[in-house]
């Protein structure tokens, strides 16, 4: 069974500080996805990282995957309200098949 | 632009009706979808996968009498949800693969079902 497991599962941060959410997983895969949701809002996709080392770079986050460790990594720079959402990892054995999502790490960004 | 399009966005029905769910693949065909349930303050929980001209894949625990899923073309499968009761009430979010492999999958709207 394929397994994603993310920490912290809760943050609150100030904002302007830097913080960052883990995604480990359970199998071999060299696929990994980062999205966000809005509360009563579906996925919106933030990243997708298809091989060892990737690093990807999009305003204040930057995601990272190791293949080799089975971790991702999200990193928020400089945190500013509007980041304020829940964050998921998820994975799929092979393309075209059903995610399997980490539990989420819901993000609160303070003044 | 959206390129799932699932309809309805928000259902409120009494307790033993059924409930029909659309998944639509606006431009492009889907051979295969992918049905989520996401409770409050919970993760998305794959329920099945729609195949279209053979039978839905459902994951363990989930009933597929009560759940029926029809992949009638290649741009539309349904979810019913049959008799729903109260604790059916949930976040339904329907998605298809992208067309790429190097691309995320494509999620609809999701539908937020509410049971009295």
């Amino acid at each position: 069974e394929l397994k994603v497991e993310q920490n912290p599962l809760f943050l609150s941060m100030q904002e302007g500080k830097n913080y960052t959410i883990y995604c480990n997983y359970s199998t071999t895969s060299d696929r990994l996805y980062w999205y966000r949701q809005d509360p009563g809002k579906s996925l919106e996709s933030l990243f997708v990282l298809l091989s060892n080392g990737a690093v990807k770079q999009e305003g204040r986050l930057m995601a990272s995957l190791d293949t080799k460790a089975r971790l991702s990594t999200l990193h928020i720079t400089a945190a500013v309200h509007d980041l304020s959402a829940t964050y998921f990892c998820a994975v799929d054995r092979l393309a075209g098949y059903a995610l399997n999502f980490g539990k989420g790490t819901s993000l609160l960004v303070t003044p | 632009g959206a390129v799932v399009s699932q309809h309805p966005s928000w259902v409120i029905c009494k307790s033993g009706t059924s409930v029909k769910i659309e998944c639509r693949s606006l431009d492009f065909q889907a051979t295969t979808m992918f049905w989520y349930r996401q409770f409050p303050k919970q993760s998305l929980m794959l329920m099945a996968t729609s195949n279209e001209g053979s039978k839905a894949t459902y994951e363990q625990g989930v009933e597929k009498d009560k759940f029926l899923i029809n992949h009638a073309s290649l741009t539309l499968s349904t979810l019913t949800v049959t008799s729903a009761h109260p604790e059916d009430s949930s976040f339904y979010i329907c998605s298809a693969p992208a067309e790429q492999d190097f691309q995320p999958q494509h999620f609809g709207d999701g539908t937020r079902l509410s049971i009295l």
